[in-house]
C-alpha cells in the first residue's frame, strides 16, 4: 500500500517526440505527487508537482496528468530535447507525514 | 544561497574499514534526509531526522549503519566493517517541513568498498 509503481524503467525517443512516464499507486491517503530529474553524477532536483485535486498541471514543457480515481498520474514531456535526457522519479507524499515514497525511476534518452 | 554539500564527492575504502560521510544541509531546514542509491537504481530510504525528534531509523539495513546529527545541522553517515554490497552513491537531501516538502538533494558521496 506504500509502493509507487512506475514504468517504464527505460524510454528511447526521437527528438521532439513526448515521452510519458507513467506511475501508480495504492494509498489513497497521498497528498501530493512530485517528479523528480536527476542528471548523471547529481542529486535528484524537483521537476514539477501537482495535488490530488487538480487533473493536470503544466510548466513549461512539462506536464502532469493526474487520475485520482484509477490512482495514477503521469508526466509528459512537449518537443523533447537531447537535454531532458536524464533519469525520472516520481514519487507521493503521505497525509500524516512528510517523507515521499519513491518510484523505481525512469533513465529517458532522448535521441538527436 | 549554498545548497546541500556532501564530502567526500568519492571514497574508495578497503572491505571491513568504517567510512564516514559527511552532509551539510541547507541553513534553515529542519529535516534531513539520507539515501543510498545503487548503479542505475531508485533511491532506497536509510534514515530521517526531523528537528529534535528521534530520527527515523527503518530504511538503515543492518547495525553497521548508523547517522548522527548534531546540532540540528550537519549529519554523519557512519558505515562500520564495509562490505562490497555497500558499495554505491550516498544521497543527502535537506528540507524545510513546510506543506509539501520539496527535498534539495546534495550531489552524492559515491563510495567504493574493495
Amino acid at each position: 500500500q506504500q509502493q509507487v509503481k512506475q514504468s517504464p524503467q527505460s524510454l528511447i525517443v526521437q527528438k521532439g517526440g513526448i515521452p510519458i512516464i507513467n506511475c501508480a499507486y495504492e494509498n489513497t491517503a497521498f497528498d501530493y505527487f512530485p517528479w523528480y530529474q536527476q542528471f548523471p553524477g547529481k542529486g535528484p532536483a524537483l521537476l514539477i508537482a501537482i495535488r490530488p485535486d487538480v487533473s493536470e498541471k503544466k510548466e513549461g514543457r512539462f506536464t502532469i496528468s493526474f487520475n485520482k480515481s484509477a490512482k495514477q498520474f503521469s508526466l509528459h514531456i512537449m518537443d523533447s530535447q537531447p537535454g531532458d535526457s536524464a533519469t525520472y522519479f516520481c514519487a507521493a507524499k503521505h497525509d500524516s507525514n512528510y517523507q515521499l515514497i519513491w518510484g523505481a525511476g525512469t533513465k529517458l534518452i532522448i535521441k538527436p | 544561497g549554498a545548497g546541500v554539500s556532501q564530502s567526500p564527492s568519492n571514497k574508495v575504502t578497503e572491505k571491513g574499514k568504517d567510512v564516514e560521510l559527511r552532509c551539510d544541509p541547507i541553513s534553515g531546514h529542519t529535516a534531513l534526509y539520507w539515501y543510498r542509491q545503487s548503479l542505475g537504481q531508485g533511491l532506497e530510504f536509510l534514515i530521517y531526522f526531523q528537528g529534535n525528534s528521534a530520527p527515523d531509523k527503518s530504511g538503515l539495513p543492518s547495525d553497521r549503519f548508523s547517522a548522527e546529527r548534531t546540532g540540528g545541522s550537519v549529519s554523519t553517515l557512519t558505515i562500520q566493517r564495509t562490505q562490497q554490497e555497500d558499495s554505491a552513491v550516498y544521497l543527502c537531501a535537506s528540507s524545510r517541513l513546510r506543506e509539501y516538502n520539496e527535498q534539495f538533494f546534495g550531489p552524492g558521496t559515491r563510495l567504493t568498498v574493495l
